[in-house]
């Protein structure tokens, strides 16, 4: 089993749709999360950062994160065509000196 | 969100020759950087992660003396990819982990990548 796991994709969905991107993972140490936001031939692109369990709310997009379930989850509302891209998660044990581990990605498509 | 550039941002070398990229972050000090590879339609790579002043750790598989790291500065590493061959060729991705804008978290930023293409 994976570290992190997330569904490939891609996610193919109608402009204004709410969309959910969704991780699980096998760590239960793993406290510190995040997601990215990965245009093509680009950088990826810091979007949330959360600690612990709970939601994180920034303009259209939350941030969902259940340890008890080893679950996250970053939606998006209003979904637009410039979201398309591809969304990788990241966690981490700890804040400090360690890489953070990234799931695969998802490939997301908001078509107008 | 803090900015970390990568130079250059594309670069085209023959079979061979050596090509270092340079990854600074310019506007937060980092405490480590890492060094992705990313091929098309596939994740990030870890590569190997550098603190500054000290020798880098490189994941397994990752040969060190092909690729040399050198984190010489809070805001400089540099990735060189010796006697570079196609099968080189790839998207290298830097990332800076320090603290940015205030933040209370060692957040991670990546720079906007090299694209090596080896002939």
């Amino acid at each position: 089993q994976k570290e992190v796991e997330q569904d490939p994709g891609p996610l193919s969905v109608p402009e204004g749709a709410i969309v959910s991107l969704n991780c699980t993972y096998s760590n239960s140490a793993f406290q510190y999360f995040m997601w990215y936001r990965q245009y093509s031939r680009k950088g990826p692109e810091l979007l949330m950062y959360t600690y612990s369990s709970g939601n994180k709310e920034d303009g259209r997009f939350t941030a969902q994160v259940d340890k008890s379930s080893k679950y996250i989850s970053l939606f998006i509302r209003d979904s637009q065509p410039s979201d398309s891209a591809t969304y990788l998660c990241a966690m981490s044990e700890r804040n400090y000196g360690q890489n953070f581990v990234f799931g695969p990605g998802t490939r997301l498509s908001v078509l107008p | 969100g803090a900015v970390v550039s990568q130079h250059p941002s594309r670069v085209i070398c023959k079979s061979g020759t050596s090509v270092k990229i340079e990854c600074r972050s310019l506007d937060f000090q980092a405490t480590t950087m890492f060094w992705y590879r990313q091929f098309p339609k596939q994740s990030l790579m870890l590569m190997a992660t550098s603190n500054e002043g000290s020798k880098a750790t490189y994941e397994q598989g990752v040969e060190k003396d092909k690729f040399l790291i050198n984190h010489a500065s809070l805001t400089l590493s540099t990735l060189t990819v010796t006697s570079a061959h196609p099968e080189d060729s790839s998207f290298y991705i830097c990332s800076a982990r320090g603290l940015a804008g205030g933040s209370n978290n060692y957040e991670q930023y990546f720079g906007p990548g090299t694209r090596l293409t080896v002939t």
